[in-house]
């Protein structure tokens, strides 16, 4: 079964440290990944996606098809990281399948 | 920079009634998508439509729920008889082409069905 799974509803770490949010995926093609954001009172927006390989404001998420991860990660926290993020993975259908998302809270 | 606007931004209806969301998608879009979330619950996806017609679709979509582009601005999601289990955060999104290209999401509505 397609499955998107992040194992941490709540990710709290302090301003400057490193970030690592997990994302776990289950699917029997080639994925495309992506991850979402969603800031306090403001829309859903992309962060990344995988086919792209970008940087966006200083996250990066490798593919590890070994692992079938695709964990966003950033070197060092800012208070304005602070938001709600969900990884996705697109399916054959071109169908959305979505974590659950992962609220990090970035503390001062 | 253009934005997916909703409305409304919160809907209270009865259970049984039909009820209509709209979408104005950004507007050189040509994909249009609707995407649900309960309370707590994960994303799903609902439904995509292009060239006047639906794309794909998910189980929860089922003949309660319909997609429409009225006019050439409006994009709306109509669940024919509401239930309680249809309660949820609703949320469409446009993109300029299908599949892997970027979505870009309104601020969704929210529905309570009593």
């Amino acid at each position: 079964a397609q499955r998107v799974t992040q194992p941490e509803k709540l990710l709290s770490v302090f301003k400057g440290a490193p970030v690592e949010l997990k994302c776990n995926y289950s699917y029997s093609g080639s994925p495309e990944l992506f991850w979402y954001v969603q800031y306090s009172r403001q829309r859903l927006q992309l962060l990344l996606r995988h086919i792209s390989r970008e940087s966006i404001k200083g996250f990066t998420a490798d593919l590890n098809k070994g692992e079938t991860s695709f964990h966003l990660k950033k070197p060092f926290a800012q208070e304005e990281d602070s938001a709600m993020y969900y990884c996705a993975l697109m399916d054959s259908n071109y169908q959305l399948i979505w974590g659950a998302g992962t609220k990090l809270i970035i503390k001062p | 920079e253009p934005e997916v606007t909703q409305t409304p931004s919160h809907q209270v209806t009865q259970m049984g009634q039909e009820v209509i969301l709209r979408c104005v998608p950004i507007s050189n879009h040509l994909y249009f998508y609707w995407y649900r979330q309960i309370l707590g619950q994960k994303v799903e996806f609902l439904v995509s439509f292009y060239n006047n017609e639906i794309s794909e679709k998910s189980e929860i979509f089922d003949d309660q729920f319909s997609v429409e582009r009225p006019d050439g601005s409006n994009f709306t999601l109509k669940i024919r008889s509401t239930k309680l289990e249809d309660s949820a955060m609703y949320f469409c999104a446009s993109s300029t082409q299908g599949t892997t290209y970027e979505q870009y999401f309104g601020p969704g509505t929210r529905l309570t069905v009593t």
